[in-house]
C-alpha cells in the first residue's frame, strides 16, 4: 500500500517568515495530493490540493509543488501569521485504489 | 449545507467494555471513511465505504472492531472489547467522488478514552 512520510514533525518560525513542509510518497499510481490544516481540537480542513498533471499551484500565501519523478510534494506558506499555527497533514491518493493515506503531521508554530 | 455529524463527541470507558460511534455524512456523499487519530499522529484509515460496500478495511482490527453502513448513508463503528491502546479520536469523513479525486469533509470526531 501507499506510504507517506512527512517532515519536519515540528516547525517553529517567526511571524512573517516562510514555512516549508515536505512529504514523500511511495506509490507511483498516486495522482492526487491534498493538504489539510487541523487547528487544536478541531477537524482537519482542506487548504490546498494538487493533481499529478500539475507541477505547482498557488492560493494567496499558500503554494504546493509536486515532483512526480522524485515522488515528493511540498507545502509553502509565505508571510506566516500567528493564525497559521496548526498541525498540517499531507496526503496521497492512488488513482488505482482511491484510498487516502495521510502523513504523520507537522506542528507549525508561528511566534508573534 | 450541513457538515458531517458524529456522536458522541466524548466517551470514557473501562478496558474490555464496548463502545459505538455514529456518523452521518454529507447528503449525497457516496464515500465514507473512518479514521483513527492517536495523539500526535496522522489519521490512520480504518475502513472506507463506497455506498454500502467496503472498499478497504485492511487496517481494521477485525477481532475487536466492526463497522457497517446501512443503506449507504449513516455508519456505525463499534469496538468490543476495548483496549487501552484504542484511546484516540475517531474521525468520520465523507467525500462526493466515486472513484476520482476530491475533498474529504471531516466530522468533529469522537474522542475515546479507555481506562
Amino acid at each position: 500500500g501507499e506510504n507517506v512520510e512527512q517532515h519536519p514533525s515540528t516547525l517553529s518560525v517567526q511571524e512573517g517568515d516562510s514555512a516549508v513542509i515536505k512529504c514523500t510518497y511511495s506509490d507511483s499510481a498516486s495522482n492526487y495530493f491534498p493538504w489539510y490544516k487541523q487547528e487544536l481540537g478541531k477537524r482537519p480542513q482542506l487548504i490546498i490540493d494538487i493533481r499529478s498533471n500539475v507541477g505547482e499551484k498557488k492560493d494567496q500565501r499558500i503554494a504546493v509543488t509536486l515532483n512526480k519523478t522524485a515522488k515528493h510534494f511540498s507545502l509553502h506558506i509565505t508571510e506566516t501569521q500567528p493564525e497559521d499555527s496548526a498541525v498540517y497533514f499531507c496526503a496521497a491518493i492512488s488513482g488505482g485504489s482511491y484510498i487516502p493515506t495521510f502523513g504523520r503531521g507537522t506542528s507549525l508554530i508561528v511566534h508573534p | 449545507e450541513a457538515g458531517v455529524a458524529q456522536s458522541p463527541r466524548y466517551k470514557i470507558i473501562e478496558k474490555r467494555q464496548s463502545v459505538a460511534f455514529w456518523c452521518n455524512p454529507i447528503s449525497g456523499h457516496a464515500t465514507l471513511y473512518w479514521y483513527q487519530q492517536i495523539l500526535g499522529q496522522g489519521p490512520k484509515l480504518l475502513i472506507q465505504f463506497q455506498n454500502n460496500g467496503v472498499v478497504d478495511d485492511s487496517q481494521l482490527p477485525k477481532d475487536r472492531f466492526s463497522a457497517e453502513r446501512l443503506k449507504g448513508v449513516d455508519s456505525t463503528l463499534k469496538i468490543q472489547p476495548a483496549k487501552l491502546e484504542d484511546s484516540a479520536v475517531y474521525l468520520c469523513a465523507s467525500s462526493f467522488w466515486t472513484g476520482g479525486t476530491g475533498e474529504l469533509f471531516f466530522g468533529e470526531g469522537s474522542r475515546l478514552t479507555v481506562l
